[in-house]
This record gives C-alpha cells, structure tokens and sequence, in this order.
C-alpha cells in the first residue's frame, strides 16, 4: 500500500523559510515521478512543483519558481520542499502526491493527507 | 498556461437520481499521435485530499464505484454520477496533465436535495 507522511509545516512569517518533508514506502521510489500540490482554504487544488524519478528533471509553478525548490533523496525515500521568501499567499495545506509514471506531465493518484503552512506575522 | 472551467459551481441531486459535471478546457487535451485525452477528474471530501476518480477522461480508476463515468473529447467534458449516494457529497474538480503547469478547474460542490 502507498503511503505518503508530509512533515515540516507550521506557522513562519513572511519572508522565512521552511522545508517540508515526505516520507514514501510501499511502493518502488525511485520508478515513479513526485509532486507537490496545495489548497488554501476554499480555494482549488494547486500544483506547485515536480520532480522526475531519477530527481533530474524539476518543474515548478510560476507562483513559486526561484522561492521554493524541490529534491528528493531515493536512498531514503524522502522528499524536500525547501520553502524560501514565503509570502501571505502560501499559506495552505501541502500535500505530496505520486505520479503513475517516471515523469511529468502524468496523473498522480495518491496523494498524502497533507500538512499545514501558515505565513502570517 | 491551460484553463479549466468547470459548471455549475455546485449542485443538488436527490438521491438515486444523476449528476453531470461539466469541465471546458481552454484548449485542447487530446494528444494526436495516441488519441488520449490527459484530463482526469478528482473527488475531495471535507478535510480530505483529493482522490483520483477518473483518468484519460474516461477510465475509472481501481476502486472506483461504476456509478462514476467521464465523457468528452478535446475541450468539452463531463463527468456522470449515477445513482447518488449519500457518500457522494463532495466537491469534484478536474485538472488537465497535457502540460504543466497541471492546473485544476474551480470546483463543483455536490450536495444532496
């Protein structure tokens, strides 16, 4: 069974820095592209950022490319969403999500169940 | 970047009777060369994340009840919930993965009449 596990979030003000984590099992890691997704409260899912199995290939939503950056570390499962310049408009849950496939663009059918990132002096 | 535009905002439906949900893409998201189409449709409860119902526009994904059914070509696409259930309330949203970024429509909240 997948499982997804996002940590790191809480409350930082504008301007700070955060880094979430994800951690992966019950499925081949490194197979299978990985993505970032948030919702702010009421609002549409958001895609934010993806990375490729191998990590060598990163997209990124306009709203946060150059501010935030995406790694994954397949040795341990793990992903890393380093979170730099936070502004008001990334508060929201994130959720980590994996891909049906080795790469973006693809469907990304599990999802985690999300953590909570406040921006907020 | 692609847009997605979802009707109605919400909705109510008696129970055991069918939904439609439309979705209209700003451009096409049909792929010439294998004919697919990348949009999928996502279902997501309150305080829950989104849960994938529908991809290639049509195919259900495993688990997924067959009250569930998605339609269309190109830029016009609905998705059918027959027989309402109770455990249907929720809002459904579809997002295109033809390119990134993978934008999702704005939602359409199904509640019961």
């Amino acid at each position: 069974e997948v499982q997804l596990l996002e940590s790191g979030g809480g409350l930082v003000q504008p301007g700070g820095s955060l880094r979430l984590s994800c951690a992966a099992s019950g499925f081949t890691f490194g197979n299978f592209a990985m993505s970032w997704f948030r919702q702010a409260p009421g609002k549409r899912p958001e895609w934010v950022a993806g990375i490729s199995g191998s990590g060598h290939a990163t997209y990124y939503a306009d709203s946060v490319k150059g501010r935030l950056t995406f790694y994954r570390d397949n040795s341990n499962n793990t992903l890393l969403l380093q979170m730099d310049s936070l502004r008001a408009e990334d508060t929201a849950v994130y959720y980590c999500a994996k891909a049906s496939q080795w790469d973006l663009p693809t469907t990304f059918p599990s999802w985690g169940q999300g953590i909570r990132v406040t921006v907020s002096s | 970047d692609i847009v997605l535009t979802q009707s109605p905002e919400s909705l109510a439906v008696s129970l055991g009777e069918r939904a439609t949900i439309n979705c209209r893409s700003s451009r096409s998201l049909l792929y010439t060369p294998n004919n697919k189409n990348y949009l999928t449709w996502f279902q997501q409860r309150p305080g829950q994340p989104p849960k994938l119902l529908i991809y290639w526009a049509s195919t259900r994904e495993s688990g997924v009840p067959d009250r569930f059914s998605g339609s269309g070509s190109g830029t016009d696409f609905s998705l059918t919930i027959s027989n309402l259930q109770a455990e249907d309330v929720a809002v459904y949203y579809c997002q295109q993965y033809y390119t990134t970024p993978l934008n999702f429509g704005g939602g359409t909240r199904l509640e019961i009449k």
